[in-house]
């Protein structure tokens, strides 16, 4: 079975560090981008960050860059979120998604078609 | 960056009933980088359409979607009781990578 499993989430203060984790199964990891979505208590979905197969590309969102760091070991099918300096805004459950691509001649098309079920991450004093 | 404004906010509708879903984008967007998702409460998001009109694996055909440039639909030709849920729209950019829309509701009348 295709699967995520997130980890890691819990309260912490503010300026506080967590890390989160995604481990994956069912499929071959190594060979997919990887995305991080967040959503914030009665909120809608906000991409966070996304690693590509090899590690080799990295994007953040403006509203976590230099605090958030994405990295993935593709030996031990993990995805990771390093968060620092967290903010009450950072409040929210993160997703980890999968991000596939589908050849229909001539275009590639890109979605998020597996999610893991996601890790709470409050920040409050 | 390239803003998706979804609409309506609600859409209250009756099981067996057509449901019209809008997507607009502040400027064109490719059909191949434009997805819809659907989230239950308490569950992760579901992909239902990618490349603007491709059912994903699974995805029922009463879910269809449409459009082109700044404007896209997805439409449920009949709503059974288990699509009441909230649906986004999704763009895949440069910066920021992807952009959901702000979601539409569809609820029970």
């Amino acid at each position: 079975e295709v699967q995520l499993v997130e980890s890691g989430g819990g309260l912490v203060q503010p300026g506080g560090s967590l890390r989160l984790s995604c481990a994956a199964s069912g499929f071959t990891f190594s060979s997919y981008s990887m995305n991080w979505v967040r959503q914030a208590p009665g909120k809608g979905l906000e991409w966070v960050s996304y690693i590509s197969s090899s590690s080799s590309t990295i994007y953040y969102a403006d509203s976590v860059k230099g605090r958030f760091t994405i990295s993935r070991d593709n030996a031990k099918n993990s995805l990771y979120l390093q968060m620092n300096s967290l903010r009450d805004e950072d409040t929210a459950v993160y997703y980890c998604a999968r991000e596939s691509e589908w050849l229909v001649p001539p275009y590639y098309y890109y979605g998020m078609d597996v999610w893991g079920q996601g890790t709470t991450v409050t920040v409050s004093s | 960056e390239i803003v998706l404004t979804q609409s309506p906010g609600t859409l209250s509708l009756s099981p067996g009933e057509r449901a019209t879903l809008s997507c607009r984008a502040s400027q064109s967007v490719s059909s191949s980088y434009l997805a819809w998702y659907q989230q239950k409460p308490g569950q992760a998001p579901r992909l239902l359409i990618y490349g603007a009109s491709s059912r994903a694996t699974g995805i029922p055909d009463r879910f269809s979607g449409s459009g082109s440039g700044t404007d896209f639909t997805l439409t449920i030709s009949r709503l059974e009781p288990e699509d009441f849920a909230v649906y986004y729209c999704q763009q895949y950019g440069s910066s920021p990578v992807w952009t959901f829309g702000q979601g539409t509701k569809v609820e029970i009348k």
